[in-house]
């Protein structure tokens, strides 16, 4: 278990619709990171925020948002759901640079 | 076109033997490498890491070596058991800058152990 919490666990849901994945980092993390694992495109890297701030940013689509909290668990917003959409999204949290990671939201577009 | 699966490298080897999983990087200004490992249905599992600054690092039954010249990244695991079979994945920083953070992973190598 790497301290690192996800919900939901699966989301099923329809084309065009919109969904809200939401973690919370290991105790102590300030980072927040997502990524997407796809059969085609394997783990990519979408968004970093640190202490509520947006880090980074990978290939994250424009349909797509992230916020991070006072708290600091983190959200990722998906809208305008397409097929291409369904996947693994996971969170990861780190202290400094070594990222740990959630057990992840497996999502199917329907 | 036709979007096509990842066709994963794959590593079988007998339960007790060593492990050699290679992985070759593509930013020479990462100063940061880790290895994962992946279980199924379960999220990345950090294994071991390393800094640019070093060439090779142990941990509990893994090493890992690190080739800055060639850009190539391996990990061995000693007495490999059957509770190592998984997808093993490499990862590397960027240098800083607007790479902070993402770590860019590679396609991943299965490895099944067998009894």
């Amino acid at each position: 278990d790497s301290g690192v919490t996800q919900t939901p666990k699966h989301l099923i849901t329809a084309t065009g619709q919109r969904v809200t994945l939401r973690c919370s980092p290991r105790s102590g993390d300030l980072s927040v990171y997502w990524y997407q694992q796809s059969l085609d495109q394997g783990l990519q890297f979408l968004i970093q925020y640190y202490n509520g701030e947006e880090r980074a940013k990978g290939n994250i689509l424009e349909r797509f948002s992230a916020q991070q909290f006072p708290d600091l668990h983190s959200e990722l917003n998906l809208s305008s759901l397409e097929l291409g959409d369904s996947a693994l999204y996971f969170c990861a949290s780190s202290f400094e640079e070594t990222q740990y990671f959630g057990p992840g939201t497996r999502l199917l577009v329907l | 076109g036709e979007s096509v699966g990842l066709h994963l490298p794959t590593l079988s080897v007998q339960e007790g033997d060593n492990s050699i999983i290679n992985c070759a990087y593509s930013n020479s200004a990462s100063d940061y490498f880790i290895w994962y490992k992946q279980e199924s249905g379960k999220g990345p599992q950090f294994i071991i890491d390393i800094r640019s600054n070093m060439d090779k690092r142990q941990g509990q039954r893994v090493t890992v070596l690190l080739n800055k010249t060639v850009k190539h990244l391996s990990l061995q695991i000693a007495a490999t058991q059957p509770g190592d079979s998984a997808v093993y994945f490499c990862a590397e920083n960027g240098a800083g800058g607007t790479s902070y953070g993402k770590l860019t992973f590679g396609q991943g190598t299965i490895l099944t152990v067998h009894p």
